[in-house]
């Protein structure tokens, strides 16, 4: 059975750099069709997507966090991950890695992983 | 980008009534349409994908109807565990985007 997991710190201060990553067990990250994604949700809202990577390297950004995202794969390792830079109070939220499947829809997700951003 | 328009915002409502939450995308999105459910403290999990594709696992009393810009999910029969939040989200193939969620309350 697919699980994912997010793994990083749980806080980070203004204007630093937030990387996290994503465990992928019981299956390949390797894998025709799917891709690998972030999603966030700040305290007591919605869900926002961040990006997807292909385990080629391959990737989208939301435009709107275009300037600060960069996200990366290592398949030797079946992780991928995720780096936000110059984080602001805006950034606390839950960050949730995904799989994204061939029909366009969020098929696994992590259980989600805390982030708060503060001094 | 597609913008999706998800109503109501909540809806109050009791064991076996039926519930029917509404989603429009700002463009056409083919069939492209899922739905998520999503309790408190907990990620969220898929209840319907491509429109009105039921994820396994999941109770047939939830349907997912529409096409182009109006999709609807609806639950017949609602029971204690359906009380949750519910997104959805439409993609422009890679480009997904999520509805502001509906709260299925009492």
């Amino acid at each position: 059975q697919l699980q994912l997991k997010e793994s990083g710190p749980g806080l980070a201060k203004p204007s630093e750099t937030l990387s996290l990553t994503c465990t992928v067990s019981g299956g390949s990250i390797i894998k025709s069709g799917y891709y690998w994604a972030w999603i966030r949700q700040p305290p007591g809202r919605g869900l926002e997507w961040i990006g997807s990577i292909y385990y080629t390297g391959s990737t989208y950004y939301n435009e709107s966090l275009r300037n600060q995202v960069t996200m990366s794969v290592d398949t030797s390792t079946n992780q991928f991950s995720l780096k936000l830079t110059d984080v602001t109070a805006a950034d606390t939220a839950v960050y949730y890695c995904a799989r994204y499947a061939s029909a366009w829809y969020f098929d696994n997700w992590g259980q989600g992983f805390r982030v708060t951003v503060s001094s | 980008d597609i913008q999706m328009t998800q109503s109501p915002s909540s809806v109050s409502a009791s064991v076996g009534d039926r519930v029917t939450i509404t989603c429009r995308a700002s463009q056409g999105v083919s069939r492209w349409l899922a739905w998520y459910q999503q309790k408190r403290g907990k990620a969220p999990k898929v209840v319907v994908y491509a429109t009105s594709s039921l994820e396994n696992g999941v109770p047939s009393r939830f349907s997912g109807s529409g096409s182009g810009t109006d999709f609807a999910l609806t639950i017949s029969s609602l029971q204690p565990e359906d009380f949750a939040t519910y997104y959805c989200q439409a993609a422009n193939t890679f480009l997904p985007t999520f509805g502001g969620g509906t709260k299925v309350e009492f």
